[in-house]
Order: C-alpha cells, then structure tokens, then sequence
C-alpha cells in the first residue's frame, strides 16, 4: 500500500509569489491534514479536510487555503509568499475521523521563499 | 501554540544503552502519538497511546501515558545509530482531531 505522497519534494519561490502544494492520501484513507514545520515555530497544524469538507483550520493568515477532491486528494496554496513562509510542509491522511485513528505522515514538501 | 514539551531536548547515547525521553501536557487528552523525524524527512509514525491505556509496546519502544500527571514517556531499549533523529509527541484533545506537538527530542545514537 503507498503512503501519503507530496509534491514537489523541493521548490524555491520568490517574494510575492504564490505556491501550490499537493497531497495524495494513503488509499481509502478520506481524511487529510496539513503541518507547517519551521525551525522557530516547530510543527503547527494548518488544516483538516474530510469529505472534501474543511473541518478545522489553524491559526494562519488568509494567504492559506486548501481544498480536497471528491479522490480524497488534497492541495494546499500559499499565496503573496513572504520570507517567513519558508518551512517543510507536511501532509498527513488518516482513515476517518474520530480519535483513535493513527496519523500518517508524507515526506514534506520542501518551500524556501527568496 | 504547542502544548507538549518533550524533555530532554537533546539526548546523546551510545549503542546499545536504552533512551528515555519524556513529554508533558496541559490539558486533557483523546490519545497522545510519538514519531520519528530523521533530518529533513517526513514524521514516521510509533505509536499511539489512548488516554484510558497506561502503557503500550511496540518492538523496542514502550510508551507510558500518566494522564494524572499530564506526562508520557517514550523508552527506547538497546539502542542503534539507525535511531538516530528527533522524536516528537503529538496529542488530540477535545472534539479536534488536530495534532499538537511538542518541539521534540533530538536523540544521537553514538556507534
């Protein structure tokens, strides 16, 4: 069974730009969460989708959205990039929802704004 | 805001010794998880405890949870360099599915 795959692994974008992120979950797994990992902040919980549905949202500016497909397959977009945006960006599916359920981690997409 | 803090932040063993690293929390639990995080990978999944469960092991880790005491531990016994990397807690409380993590352990397995 694949796991959770994310792409690009590695981008660089400039000032202003905007980026866009893709997730696809573990198989059958409906549920899909975003992580933003940075040396100063440590791991921050962005948001959570289940059935194409946004169900939790973190503290974060307006500049991030995401959205999932009717294929449980999950892009999350940055927009006017700042400096401060440079982090790995980690996505994480489960099977369903409700406590109990393991967590899964992909590779992380790699963001570093110049 | 992070809730979990793991102690100690760095952890520097040699081969074979066993790893003891702790994580404590401020409010009431679902289930606490820990992962494993090598250099600039994605989070590798260990265990997850729930809050009525008091212990849990899985090969060479064995988990504690003390929801008395807001605290979980993380044990890892007879230790390899492969077990180098950070290892971070995670909890879900309340009716939020999110992780809250700590800012991990940075554990170096000496050969």
């Amino acid at each position: 069974k694949a796991g959770v795959t994310q792409t690009p692994r590695y981008l660089i974008k400039t000032r202003g730009q905007q980026v866009t992120l893709s997730c696809s979950p573990i198989s059958g797994h409906r549920s899909v969460s975003w992580y933003q990992q940075t040396p100063g902040q440590g791991l921050q919980f962005l948001f959570e989708y289940f059935s194409e549905t946004q169900r939790n949202k973190g503290n974060f500016p307006g500049r991030f959205s995401g959205r999932q497909f009717s294929n449980s397959r999950s892009e999350m977009n940055v927009s006017t990039l700042e400096l401060g945006d440079s982090a790995l960006y980690l996505c994480a599916s489960r099977l369903e929802t409700g406590s109990g359920n393991t967590i899964y981690f992909g590779e992380g997409s790699w963001l570093t704004v110049v | 805001s992070q809730q979990g803090e793991e102690d100690p932040q760095a952890l520097s063993i040699q081969e074979g010794e066993n790893a003891t690293m702790n994580c404590s929390y401020k409010t009431s639990i679902n289930n606490l998880q820990w992962y494993r995080q090598n250099s600039g990978r994605g989070l590798v999944h260990l265990i997850l405890i729930r809050s009525n469960e008091r212990e849990k092991h899985s090969g060479r880790l064995r988990v504690t949870l003390d929801t008395s005491k807001k605290s979980s531990s993380l044990l890892i016994t007879a230790s390899r360099a492969a077990d180098t990397a950070s290892y971070f807690c995670a909890i879900t409380q309340g009716g939020s599915e999110k992780l809250v993590f700590g800012k991990g352990t940075k554990l170096t397995v000496n050969p």
